[in-house]
């Protein structure tokens, strides 16, 4: 069955670039029915969506943080890529990756990651 | 920008019925979706589309729907079902995604 797992440091200073990666393993992350994306949640509050990236590498990101992140896929690597410019404290959180179904009106998340913790700070 | 509104929390006793509600302007045009979070685990989608239930999970959580509120029903709640719920739908022109602030069920 489908198995995403994120990868990425767990500590990133102020004013840097937080990089995150989410491996897919069990599935192609090519199919055609299927977007790939990032969620986070910051301590003590709710999930927020971030962005979703199609294997071609079309985007759709949350208005709200559009100007400092950015997903990319790669499809021969079988993973998918996300990075928040200028982290300040409030993007400290726990990110996970998942697939979205984007198709006939649908767009779910499912499965997930299990999440990786990020902390920001100097 | 746009919003899902959830009770913060919800409290019922083993056996009852737990309902947890979701309003949002663009509902009767979107689906909603309904995730399980328990703490240190990964979210687990429970209701798509408004009323469907994905393989594996429970006849026990359904979904309903009606105008700008969609709603989350846990029959015979079980002890096992203590954790946030989330819903999560699409703005009006499918642009992007939200999610409510979540609801946190406690079993009494």
């Amino acid at each position: 069955h489908l198995q995403l797992q994120e990868s990425g440091p767990g500590l990133v200073k102020p004013s840097e670039t937080l990089s995150l990666t989410c491996f897919v393993s069990g599935g192609s992350i090519s199919g055609s029915n299927y977007y790939w994306g990032w969620i986070r949640q910051s301590p003590g509050k709710g999930l927020e969506w971030i962005g979703s990236v199609y294997y071609s590498g079309n985007t759709y990101y949350n208005p709200s943080l559009k100007s400092r992140v950015t997903l990319s896929v790669d499809t021969s690597e079988n993973r998918f890529s996300l990075r928040v410019t200028s982290v300040t404290a409030a993007d400290t959180a726990v990110y996970y990756c998942a697939r979205q179904w984007r198709d006939q009106s649908l767009y779910y998340f499912d499965p997930w990651g299990q999440g990786t913790l990020v902390t920001v700070s100097s | 920008s746009y919003e899902l509104t959830q009770p913060p929390s919800v409290s019922v006793s083993p056996g009852q019925t737990a309902t947890i509600t979701c309003s949002g302007d663009a509902l009767p045009k979107q689906y909603a979706y309904w995730y399980q979070h328990k703490p240190g685990q990964a979210p687990v989608l429970v209701i798509y589309g408004d009323t469907r239930r994905p393989s594996g999970i429970p006849e026990r959580f359904s979904g309903s729907s009606s105008g700008t509120t969609v709603t989350l029903t846990i029959s015979g709640v079980q002890a096992e079902d203590e954790a946030d719920y989330y819903c999560q739908s699409t703005d009006n022109t499918g642009t992007y995604e939200v999610f409510g602030g979540g609801t946190k069920l406690t079993v009494l």
